[in-house]
């Protein structure tokens, strides 16, 4: 059983257009939260990351948005380039369970010229 | 460069052919993980590390071995591969900061296929 469930599996946006990536939890004591990008042929990378103390952080054209009562947590990635076609994986860690990753299912994001 | 690499990137090979991925870091990180990525499931744990000769399960370890002789170091044995273990491996390192798993830095991957 997936711990973190994220949605969609994939997703089709024309450049411009915001992206939209949902992520689901159970467990209440994961306290970080973090976004990977991942591009083809490659390994993933920390794209950015939030605590539970704030509700949104943003970063350039990517924003996280936490709901601690809804145990959700969602990335929105304003004006979409095709630059940003990659694979996205959310992901959840307590850390004083020594940080440990729990990654969701992934989201492949093509972003249309 | 800081980097962690991944030998071979693809490899197809047949069931119970014993094999090895390498997995090497520049950047003198304590901490080095395994996960395999399949369809759906994003990335799961195989073992990791958290220094010489430190090694531990992670959330699907069975068919896999491990060793930690070096801190750059840290290699993934299938001593008996089957068709189930085909899958996108990925290696990962980085800082521990008290105790704690700090940001991780991924290898490009391996690509296995087992017939």
């Amino acid at each position: 059983q997936q711990q973190v469930k994220q949605s969609p599996q994939s997703l089709i946006v024309q450049k411009g257009g915001i992206s939209i990536i949902n992520c689901a939890y159970e467990n209440t004591a994961f306290d970080y939260f973090p976004w990977y990008q991942q591009f083809p042929g490659k390994g993933p990378a920390l794209l950015i990351a939030i605590r539970p103390d704030v509700s949104e952080k943003k970063e350039g054209r990517f924003t996280i948005s936490f709901n601690k009562s809804a145990k959700q947590f969602s990335l929105h990635i304003m004006d979409s380039q095709p630059g940003d076609s990659a694979t996205y994986f959310c992901a959840a860690s307590i850390k004083a369970a020594g940080n440990k990753l729990t990654f969701g299912g992934g989201t492949r994001v093509l972003v249309k010229p | 460069e800081a980097q962690v690499t991944q030998n071979p990137r693809y490899l197809i090979t047949v069931t119970g052919k014993k094999l090895t991925v390498t997995c090497s870091q520049n950047m003198n990180h304590e901490y080095m993980s395994w996960y395999r990525q399949d369809p759906g499931l994003g990335l799961r744990q195989i073992y990791y590390s958290m220094n010489v000769e430190v090694t531990d399960k992670g959330d699907v370890p069975e068919g896999y071995k491990v060793s930690r002789k070096e801190k750059r170091n840290f290699p993934l044995i299938l001593e008996s591969p089957s068709p189930n273990q085909t899958s996108l491996y990925f290696c990962a390192s980085s800082f521990l900061l008290s105790g704690s798993i700090g940001e991780q830095f991924f290898g490009p991957g391996t690509r296995l296929t087992v017939l």
